[in-house]
């Protein structure tokens, strides 16, 4: 089964807002509510930032949020900040397997 | 506090097995799933597969059918993944990833990875 579809890179300023989205079908992300994104910085394990498309774990800042339209999952960084630059993965539960993730986006805070 | 404690850097020759631990603290270790992560070097996160630590029942992506073997201990509260017949394409950092929930599959956040071990790096010189 093919990755989810992720943007290579985006990037924005600092205070700015960002959006990376995360495509994938009917059998992945359009199907289901379990889409969770993670945040990994270099030579780090990735940590949990959105699960269930919009629900944040307990101590994930308010700026990250999650949402879905259709196959298309999104997470949002507003009031961008220098260590919010990162690498940035969505997962979603598929029909033929509990996980598939995301090709991945890096974030640049210019 | 929820600890997960992978073991050491391998370099394993082609076709040879490596066999990665991932030992568990701070929870009831049989009341989460435990799953396995990989990511080559430069290149994006991968999934492998999941263990239940409960029944040992397991389910593997189909890329890794019939060369992945995952098993857990739990009177050490310990998970293992073998990997066989390796090639230089596996080299790559491999980590163990618990879910955010506990309860049912399909519950909320049953495929969530709340915590994360510090991942094992594994070398498969060409």
């Amino acid at each position: 089964q093919s990755a989810l579809t992720q943007p290579a890179s985006v990037s924005g300023s600092p205070g700015q807002s960002i959006t990376i989205s995360c495509t994938g079908t009917s059998s992945d992300v359009g199907g289901y509510k379990f889409v969770s994104w993670y945040q990994q910085h270099p030579g780090k394990a990735p940590k949990l930032m959105i699960y269930d498309v919009s629900n944040r774990p307990s101590g994930v800042s308010n700026r990250f949020s999650g949402s879905k339209s259709g196959n298309t999952a999104s997470l949002t960084i507003s009031g961008l900040q220098v260590e919010d630059e990162a690498d940035y993965y969505c997962t979603s539960y598929t029909s033929s397997s509990p996980v598939i993730f995301g090709g991945g986006t890096k974030l640049t805070v210019l | 506090q929820v600890q997960l404690v992978q073991s050491g850097a391998e370099v394993k020759k082609p076709g040879a097995s490596v066999k990665v631990s991932c030992k568990a603290s701070g929870y009831t270790f049989t009341n989460y799933y435990l799953h396995w992560v990989r990511q080559a070097p430069g290149q994006g996160l991968e999934w492998m597969g999941m263990i239940n630590p409960r029944g040992g029942n397991t389910n593997y992506a189909q890329k890794f059918q019939g060369r992945v073997t995952m098993t857990r201990d739990t009177s050490t509260n310990t998970v293992y993944m073998e990997l066989n017949s390796l090639r230089s394409e596996d080299t790559a950092v491999y980590y163990c990833a618990r879910v955010a929930s506990s309860g049912r599959p399909y519950s909320s956040g049953w495929v969530s990875f709340d915590y994360w071990g510090q991942g094992t790096l594994v070398t498969v010189p060409s």
